[in-house]
């Protein structure tokens, strides 16, 4: 059974600081791995979406990276703003008939300004 | 613009009721999910259903049941309500586009629902 972990559970930076989230998973058999962002009390919003075959997406500030071989994933933020201030999490697509997607219990980001 | 919708924000329920919680999306899309969210334990994904009148269980589907009649609509109900299924629930759906890998799921608001 997949299972997927994140670290830090929280994290607080000041503003302007590049930072790194942390998502490992234990199945390397995967479809896609995906990141969202979910801010208090909201639903959950996708950021990036990594193929299986890809190493790499990113969205302006936002870099995400696959090592499927490994189990890992990282979410890159460069020049952190307040406004990213929210949780993070990060979910692995797999081979269900819909392609299910198990998630981590999420990295809490506080950007300090 | 992708639109996932569900009936409550907010919700207040005894214990033993019947409770309903609907999910729509205006995607025309094939696969839908209901997840609870709790703290620390992250989403965990209770039933699915990848076309109408389908449905497929998920990691945590005891003392709960779906249906879907209509392919925009999915709807959760918990027969008997308990104060352990005090959570967030979330709906989302996703397209079966063939093309393997890059089917991204929309979530709706949630719903926070209390058990007493």
């Amino acid at each position: 059974k997949q299972e997927v972990t994140q670290i830090p559970a929280a994290l607080s930076v000041p503003e302007g600081e590049n930072l790194v989230l942390n998502c490992s998973f234990t199945d390397s058999a995967i479809y896609n791995l995906q990141w969202f962002r979910q801010d208090p009390g909201k639903g959950l919003t996708s950021l990036l979406l990594i193929q299986s075959s890809q190493r790499e997406q990113t969205s302006g500030r936002l870099n995400a990276s696959l090592d499927k071989s490994s189990g890992r994933s990282t979410l890159y933020i460069a020049a952190s703003q307040p406004g990213d201030s929210a949780t993070y999490l990060c979910a692995v697509g797999g081979r269900g008939s819909a392609r299910q997607l198990t998630f981590g219990s999420g990295t809490q980001l506080t950007v300090l300004p | 613009d992708v639109k996932v919708t569900q009936s409550s924000r907010y919700l207040v329920k005894r214990t033993g009721e019947k409770v309903f919680l609907e999910c729509v999306q205006d995607m025309d899309h094939e696969n839908m999910f209901w997840y609870r969210q709790d703290p620390g334990l992250g989403l965990r994904l209770i039933y699915f259903s990848y076309d109408v009148k389908m449905k497929e269980k998920g990691d945590i589907p005891e003392g709960y049941s779906v249906s879907r009649e209509k392919k925009e609509r999915f709807s959760l109900i918990l027969e008997s309500a308990s104060t352990n299924q005090t959570s967030m629930y979330l709906c989302a759906s996703s397209r079966n586009t063939g093309m393997v890998g890059r089917e991204t799921q929309y979530f709706g608001p949630g719903t926070r629902l209390l058990v007493l």
